[in-house]
């Protein structure tokens, strides 16, 4: 296993245009979070899943935000209407759902995106 | 709320020579895991140590260990015999254990250069 892997590493669009962001976890990781992170900052929680089912979603997920897992391997982050406030790394981790690794989150590389 | 503090934007160290990173929180849980999480430029965060709260022992990962201070909420991360490879951000996170969330806090970041 090569560890999280996502898909493009690099988005530009224009604002109001959609994007499409893809994830793949860990083979064996049942849980997958999605993170943002803005220069400067450390990533912040976005929302996260266990198998199939989203768990917990931040509130810094608008509307214009979906994520979906549907089947409890690769996950998908969209935004729709993109905005300039959107351009940011986004991440994705994944972990184990059971035992004390389970609070071990692995991270992707990211997906930069750049709303011009 | 949790929040976690790094109050150092930026270190530098000389090649073999030791460097401490700080990291304070703020949380009413009694149970929980810190990290400290590394990311390089334009690479992927690695995940460097962690540290159950539950355990008085302070944790060691080779040149890496921490140092756990429970009731003041501080959890500083020391490098020895740095090397160049060790510039990075390097991120400090927390997570309740057994709670309603299972989303990584993170604080702001310390960039760590290592001078040759």
């Amino acid at each position: 296993d090569t560890g999280v892997s996502q898909n493009p590493r690099h988005k530009i669009t224009k604002r109001g245009q959609n994007v499409t962001f893809r994830c793949d976890p860990i083979s064996e990781h049942n849980r997958l979070y999605w993170y943002r992170q803005t220069l400067g900052q450390g990533p912040e929680f976005l929302t996260y899943f266990q198998n199939e089912a989203q768990l917990e979603k931040s509130r810094l997920l608008s509307d214009r935000f979906s994520a979906e897992r549907p089947k409890g391997s690769f996950s998908t982050l969209e935004i729709q209407r993109t905005e300039q406030g959107d351009s940011a790394m986004y991440l994705c981790a994944s972990s184990l759902a059971q035992g004390g690794s389970s609070y071990e989150q692995y991270f992707g590389p990211g997906t930069r995106l750049t709303v011009t | 709320a949790q929040t976690v503090t790094q109050s150092q934007p930026e270190m530098s160290v000389q090649e073999a020579e030791t460097v401490t990173l700080s990291c304070t929180y703020d949380t009413s849980e009694n149970n929980y895991y810190l990290f400290w999480y590394k990311q390089p430029p334009s690479r992927q965060m690695i995940l460097v140590i962690r540290q159950e709260a539950y355990k008085q022992q302070n944790a060691t990962e080779n040149r890496f260990s921490v140092n756990f201070q429970k009731a003041a909420k501080s959890f500083s991360l020391k490098i020895s015999d740095s090397q160049l490879g060790d510039t990075a951000m390097y991120f400090c996170a927390f997570i309740p254990r057994g709670g309603a969330t299972n989303k990584l806090i993170f604080g702001t970041g310390t960039l760590l250069a290592v001078q040759p």
